[in-house]
């Protein structure tokens, strides 16, 4: 049962232009979001989190926009820059009760083409 | 600077060995995890240390995975008998705290080849 779903897993944008990767999410016990990065042969690097307190959370060309009402959260990088083409991959916790794991959806893959 | 490191990077082995993979955390810190990410798949978690104490062991997939921290410090994921289905990327992570929003550190990984 797959509880953090990114149904893209490929996009290509061009450079300059936005880039928007979505994620949707099934248990209502997670409230605490995570983007990572990954590039090939590398483990993944920690972009850009939300809290569902939050709607919206910004981070220079990051945003990550979140909908609790429809299980849905998106990353959204304006200008998007060849650099950014990477793996991305979402990620769910809980925060109550002391410690929770991360759960993370299968990605997506990011092309920005010069 | 330090980061979490990973050793090998690459292993492979023929069906029915066993393996042993390491991690170095960030010195310092407090929580470390393994994952596993199979091709085109996102990191699937199998462990969860607090220090030198396994609290979470509920994504080993079965007896023949074991992982310790016995200092707190470093880890080794061992996988006894291996099979093709464990043929994955494992990935090690740190983290300098035990509460939810304390970042998770990964380290580059080791590929587990089984032949």
């Amino acid at each position: 049962d797959q509880q953090v779903k990114q149904n893209s897993p490929s996009l290509s944008v061009q450079e300059g232009r936005i880039s928007i990767l979505n994620c949707d999410y099934t248990n209502s016990m997670f409230d605490y979001f995570l983007w990572y990065k990954k590039y090939p042969a590398e483990g993944p690097t920690f972009l850009i989190s939300i809290s569902s307190i939050k709607d919206k959370n910004e981070d220079g060309r990051f945003t990550v926009f979140l909908n609790k009402s429809a299980k849905h959260l998106s990353l959204h990088i304006v200008p998007s820059q060849p650099g950014d083409s990477a793996v991305y991959f979402c990620a769910a916790r809980g925060s109550s009760g002391g410690y929770q794991k991360v759960t993370f959806g299968t990605g997506t893959k990011l092309q920005v083409i010069p | 600077g330090a980061g979490v490191s990973q050793s090998p990077r690459y292993k492979v082995a023929k069906r029915g060995q066993d393996v042993a993979l390491r991690c170095d955390p960030i010195s310092g810190h407090v929580s470390l995890f393994w994952y596993q990410q199979a091709l085109g798949q996102g990191p699937e978690f199998l462990t969860y240390f607090q220090n030198e104490a396994q609290l979470d062991k509920s994504g080993l997939p079965s007896d023949r995975f074991f992982a310790e921290r016995p200092e707190g410090s470093v880890s080794t994921l061992k996988i006894q008998r291996t099979q093709q289905e464990d043929s994955a990327v494992y990935l090690c992570a740190s983290s300098p705290g035990t509460t939810y929003n304390s970042p998770l550190h990964f380290g580059n990984g080791t590929r587990l080849t089984v032949t």
